[in-house]
C-alpha cells in the first residue's frame, strides 16, 4: 500500500468546515483512498473513499486531485463530537492484503 | 443493534488467567480480524480469517489463539494471560466483494494484572 502524509494535528471551529489534507504521492493506478476516524478509545470508522471522482456521502466530502497524490477530506460543518483521530489509506480493492495499516493520522479537535 | 459486538467490553484478570474475547457480526462479511491497540503503536493485527475454515496469523500471534465457530462469529483466546497484553482489542469485518472498507466493533479494554 502506499504511503501517507498527514498534519499531526489541526483544530477547527464549531459549525465551521474541516479540511483535512492527505498526501499520497506514490499512489497506484489500482489504488482507492479511504478515510477513516476513531473518537477515543472507540473502534475506527469507515468515513469515505473514493478512487478518481470527488465523492460525497452523508459525513463527509473526498476531493482527490486530478493527478491523485493527493486529497482533501471536508467535513462540512464541525461538530465537537467530530473531535477525533483521522486517518488517511491508500490501498487496492478488492484485496487480498489482510493487514489493514493506519498512521499517525491528523488529531482533529473542534473547538466550541 | 451494533454491526459488530465485542464482549466484555471491559475485563480485569489475574496473569496466568485463561480468557476469551468474543465477536459477533451481522454484517455477512466473510472476514473477520483480530487487532489490538496500545497507546502510541497504533493497531496490530493479531489474528485474520477470511472464511470459516480459514485461520491466519498476523503480525503479533504468539500469547493469542482464535475460534471461528461461524461466518458471524470470531473468538479470542489468551491462553494465559500475561500484563503486556494489557491493550484495547478490536474486532473487525470485511467484504472482499464491495469496497466500504472495514466495520470496526467498539472494543474490548483488556487489563491483566
Amino acid at each position: 500500500d502506499a504511503k501517507t502524509t498527514q498534519p499531526t494535528s489541526m483544530d477547527c471551529a464549531e459549525g465551521r468546515a474541516a479540511n483535512l489534507p492527505c498526501n499520497h504521492s506514490t499512489i497506484s493506478g489500482n489504488e482507492y483512498v479511504y478515510w477513516y476516524r476513531q473518537i477515543h478509545s472507540q473502534g475506527p470508522q469507515y468515513i469515505i473513499h473514493g478512487l478518481k471522482n470527488n465523492e460525497t456521502n452523508e459525513m463527509a466530502s473526498l476531493i482527490i486531485t486530478e493527478d491523485r497524490k493527493s486529497s482533501t477530506l471536508i467535513l462540512p460543518h464541525a461538530t465537537l463530537r467530530d473531535t477525533a483521530v483521522y486517518y488517511c489509506i491508500v490501498r487496492v480493492s478488492p484485496s487480498n492484503d489482510y493487514k489493514l495499516s493506519f498512521g499517525a493520522g491528523t488529531t482533529v479537535t473542534v473547538r466550541a | 443493534d451494533a454491526d459488530v459486538t465485542q464482549t466484555p467490553r471491559n475485563r480485569i484478570t489475574k496473569t496466568g488467567k485463561r480468557i476469551m474475547l468474543e465477536c459477533s457480526q451481522t454484517k455477512g462479511h466473510d472476514r473477520m480480524y483480530w487487532y489490538r491497540q496500545d497507546p502510541g503503536l497504533g493497531l496490530r493485527l493479531i489474528y485474520y480469517s477470511f472464511d470459516v475454515k480459514d485461520i491466519n496469523k498476523g503480525e503479533i500471534s504468539d500469547g493469542y489463539s482464535v475460534s471461528r465457530q461461524a461466518q458471524a462469529k470470531f473468538s479470542l483466546s489468551l491462553e494465559s494471560a500475561i500484563p503486556n497484553q494489557t491493550a484495547l482489542y478490536f474486532c473487525a469485518t470485511s467484504d472482499f466483494g464491495t469496497n466500504y472498507g472495514y466495520t470496526f466493533g467498539s472494543g474490548t479494554r483488556l487489563t491483566v494484572v
